[in-house]
């Protein structure tokens, strides 16, 4: 079973600028969620989707962060424009739908540096 | 809301040691999950041990085994026979029980295992 998928693994832009992150879950999942891991402390959920809708997105600053999941499948999230301290890894998760152990797999991260 | 602490920023053993890394946990219900997850350095993060808040008997995973206090609001990871592979930042996480709706993990700040040979 492929795992989740994310891209790019490393992105540099400076302040500002724009960028976007991709997201493929496990085949199946219904659940997706987007994490904010700033270096040295735990992951902040930005963003989940169940199938194509948002369940949760309070703390995603909706000023500058936009995310999508068309067709209820591979997701996009999007920072424009980025501030320094945007700079951090945004880890991508997926869940299956129902009952279930709780756990949610992750995918390897993006790592985006603002300068 | 629910809110996860780690104490202890860094911890470190000695190969084929022993070590327990704490945390504590804050809420309100009554029907959550507890997991703790591995994060090695550039590496993506992997499950290591999850304990249902219903079950009373502590969950064990071959090395890794929890100490659940309930009432205590504690959750704590221990690993026997620690090997060089175990080297990684360990997270405490809290999850629901809702089976629909915010599924949110909450993590806390992490604890840094160092393996010594």
């Amino acid at each position: 079973e492929a795992g989740v998928a994310q891209s790019p693994r490393y992105k540099i832009i400076e302040k500002r600028q724009s960028v976007a992150f991709w997201c493929n879950p496990i085949s199946g999942h219904a659940t997706l969620y987007w994490y904010q891991q700033i270096l040295g402390q735990g992951p902040k959920l930005l963003i989940q989707f169940q199938n194509n809708g948002v369940v949760d997105d309070s703390q995603l600053p909706k000023d500058r962060f936009s995310a999508e999941r068309l067709k209820g499948v591979d997701s996009t999230l999007k920072i424009q424009p980025a501030k320094l301290e945007d700079s951090a890894v945004y880890l991508c998760a997926s869940s299956p739908q129902g009952v279930w152990t709780g756990e949610q797999y992750f995918g390897p991260g993006t790592r985006l540096t603002v300068t | 809301a629910q809110t996860v602490t780690q104490s202890q920023p860094e911890m470190s053993v000695q190969e084929a040691e022993t070590v327990t890394l704490s945390c504590t946990y804050d809420t309100s219900e009554s029907d959550y999950y507890l997991f703790w997850y591995k994060q090695p350095p550039s590496r993506q993060m992997i499950l290591v041990i999850r304990q249902e808040a219903y079950k009373q008997q502590n969950a064990t995973e071959n090395r890794f085994s929890v100490n659940f206090q309930k009432a205590a609001k504690s959750f704590s990871l221990k690993i026997s026979d620690s090997q060089l592979g175990d080297a990684a930042m360990y997270f405490c996480a809290y999850r629901s029980g809702l089976i629909q709706g915010a599924q949110k993990l909450v993590f806390g700040q992490g604890t840094r295992l160092t393996i010594n040979p």
